[in-house]
């Protein structure tokens, strides 16, 4: 069975710095991985997509990375602002069925 | 990009009572949907698979006749949790899988449910 682990649960940081969520999952095989946003009480917003075949995904002032074999990736914030404040989670689709497993997020503050 | 709503956004009803959440795509066809739930500070955990014109798919642990699941268009699903009790409180949250070529899961902003 598929378990998502993201580590940490918590992160606080001072406005511009820049910082690294960490997630590994259980089963290699996988067919892609997802990082999400949510606000609270609010739904998903897709941030980045990985194929499984993918090392790497960029939008902005974010960078996805997949290592696949060891079962991690990790999702790289450059110059965080405030608003970027939200938990993020990671999610891996199973192949096939395209089942979404969740992680149970990092809480993200960017302090002004 | 693509949107999918839900409706409502927040209820609150008696145990005992049954309620009807909705999920629409607004701008594309969605041949399946899928249904999460999300406990306070827990993962999102998929609860069923709708397909449209079919059964829905439960997962394990996830009773079928308590959470009645309808996808009768390409564009609407309907999860109903019928006798609802104060456990059943929760965030549900749905998505819609894009049946177009970019097979990508687009999810709506969630419905809060609470059970008095």
């Amino acid at each position: 069975k598929q378990e998502v682990t993201q580590i940490p649960a918590a992160l606080s940081v001072p406005e511009g710095e820049n910082l690294v969520l960490n997630c590994s999952f259980t089963d290699s095989a996988i067919y892609n991985l997802q990082w999400f946003r949510q606000d609270p009480g609010k739904g998903l917003t897709s941030l980045l997509l990985i194929q499984s075949s993918q090392r790497e995904q960029t939008s902005g002032r974010l960078n996805a990375s997949l290592d696949k074999s060891s079962g991690r990736s990790t999702l790289y914030i450059a110059a965080s602002q405030p608003g970027d404040s939200a938990t993020y989670l990671c999610a891996v689709g199973q192949g096939g069925s395209e089942k979404l497993v969740f992680g149970k997020g990092t809480k993200l503050t960017v302090n002004p | 990009g693509a949107v999918v709503s839900q409706h409502p956004s927040r209820v609150i009803c008696k145990s005992g009572t049954s309620v009807k959440i909705e999920c629409r795509s607004l701008d594309f066809q969605a041949t399946t949907m899928f249904w999460y739930r999300q406990f306070p500070k827990q993962s999102l955990m998929l609860m069923a698979t709708s397909n449209e014109g079919s059964k829905a798919t439960y997962e394990q642990g996830v009773e079928k006749d308590k959470f009645l699941i309808n996808h009768a268009s390409l564009t609407l699903s309907t999860l109903t949790v019928t006798s609802a009790h104060p456990e059943d409180s929760s965030f549900y949250i749905c998505s819609a899988r894009d049946s177009g070529v970019r097979q990508t899961q687009y999810f709506g902003p969630g419905t809060r449910l609470l059970v008095l």
